[in-house]
């Protein structure tokens, strides 16, 4: 069965530093990525997803994210963080075959100005 | 567009009591789950509705738990009898059928506390 890893429960960045939240996932063929975001108070949006071509991919609100394979990762960036940043971020894959979609545990950031 | 709308948006019952959680999908799209996270933990599947027929309920925790889907619109999620430890975030989630690039748009969730 598929599983995510997000290894950071708690990050806490500076105001305009950059911002690398880690995801990890476990399935032996392709997997399809997503990362969500939760604001205080809201519910899950959708900040990016991954289904294949450039590893690359950009997403809402300035993140980009990028698939490796190598290292089974699709680590969260954005290169100056914002004050409105702050929330929960969860990575989460589904494999295609069966819809539902296996998440991490999430990793809440906390933005100091 | 309207987006996934989930009522009511808090509930605290009482251990032993029924609560009926609500889901309106995207109009239009046929795909609904329900997800679950319960305080620290990941977010976990409950089941999959396609239109009205439920296509995998793998994640139903017991028999304490009834979803339905009539007509294809709404969901409901019904809790009877509720325990403490049910207590925890009821998402609800709808996609348009894509296959392999399907793409879930999530409420904004129910917070259920059972005393």
């Amino acid at each position: 069965a598929q599983s995510v890893t997000q290894p950071d429960i708690h990050i806490t960045v500076s105001e305009g530093a950059s911002l690398e939240l880690r995801c990890n996932y476990s399935y032996g063929a392709t997997p399809y990525l997503f990362w969500y975001v939760q604001s205080p108070g809201q519910g899950l949006q959708l900040l990016l997803k991954y289904f294949s071509g450039d590893t690359l991919v950009q997403g809402i609100k300035g993140f980009e994210a990028e698939f490796k394979r190598s290292q089974s990762s699709f680590n969260l960036r954005k290169p100056s963080v914002h004050w409105s940043d702050a929330a929960e971020y969860f990575c989460a894959v589904h494999t295609g075959t069966a819809s539902k979609l296996t998440f991490g545990t999430g990793t809440r950031l906390q933005v100091t100005l | 567009e309207a987006g996934v709308t989930q009522f009511p948006s808090h509930s605290v019952i009482e251990k032993g009591q029924t609560v009926t959680l609500r889901c309106d999908p995207i109009s239009g799209h046929d795909n609904l789950y329900w997800y679950r996270r319960v305080m620290g933990k990941e977010i976990k599947f409950l089941l999959h509705f396609v239109k009205e027929s439920k296509q995998d309920e793998s994640g139903m925790p017991n028999n304490r738990f009834l979803a339905e889907r009539t007509g294809g619109t709404y969901s409901t999620l019904k809790v009877q009898p509720a325990e403490l430890e049910d207590s925890g975030v009821y998402f609800c989630a709808s996609s348009i059928p894509s296959g392999l690039t399907d793409t879930q748009y999530f409420g904004p969730g129910t917070r259920l506390t059972v005393l």
